[in-house]
């Protein structure tokens, strides 16, 4: 079966404080993305990565980088966490052809105190 | 920008009946459109695919329809039973990895 692990399912942090949260599939999928859905505004993109070492950034990328030092592994960074960085936190990941499906993984929710 | 509108934050019907999802959208021109479920604290799980080129498609109880005039996607579940009780979330693509998503819709079917 199929899989998307997100290293965390609950955070809570404080300002200013430097997060970290991770993802692995086990899919061999080449392109790997982090959303972040918050009620009212839905799905948005953060960063998304094509191959290892490679990333783009997606519509909301400030405040956040990414890490992609193997296939597998796809890193979400918040450099100084605010408040307006609480949210719901989605990897997820899809083979290389157009109009493929995305697995997602469970989420990450992360509260910024 | 682009905006996509998908109906009714909450949708309630009975068991039974048939249960119609929209999608609109503006400022934009799909190649795709996809369809995922949401269950609360879950991440989506993919439903459907439908391409620019394709009027209708089906999966058991799922229909989809895409009319790129109209700008709209209609989401169909036949015979809804209170399993399918989740929010629902259409998104558009293009080539490349953009994908952009509506708010999606919350379904409660009841029994």
């Amino acid at each position: 079966d199929v899989k998307v692990t997100q290293s965390s399912r609950y955070l809570v942090k404080r300002t200013g404080e430097k997060v970290f949260l991770e993802c692995v599939q086990d899919m061999d999928h080449e392109n790997m993305f982090w959303y972040r859905q918050d009620p009212g505004l839905g799905l948005r993109l953060i960063y998304f990565s094509y191959d290892v070492k490679m990333k783009e950034k997606g519509d909301i990328p400030e405040g956040y980088s990414v890490s992609r030092e193997k296939k597998e592994r796809f890193s979400l960074i918040l450099e100084s966490a605010s408040t307006n960085q609480t949210s719901m936190y989605l990897c997820a990941s899809r083979m290389g052809q157009v109009a493929g499906e995305l697995f997602f993984g469970e989420g990450s929710r992360l509260t910024v105190l | 920008s682009q905006k996509i509108e998908q109906n009714s934050e909450a949708l309630n019907i009975q068991e039974g009946k048939t249960a119609t999802l929209t999608c609109n959208y503006t400022n934009y021109s799909p190649a795709y459109l996809q369809w995922y479920r949401q269950d609360p604290g879950r991440g989506p799980v993919f439903l459907l695919l439908i391409r620019e080129n394709e009027k209708e498609k089906r999966k058991e109880r799922l229909k989809v329809t895409f009319d790129t005039t109209l700008k709209q996607s209609l989401f169909h579940i036949t015979a809804s039973q209170p399993a399918d009780s989740a929010t629902y979330l259409c998104a558009l693509g293009r080539t490349g990895n953009q994908f952009y998503f509506g708010t999606g819709t919350s379904l409660t079917v009841i029994p």
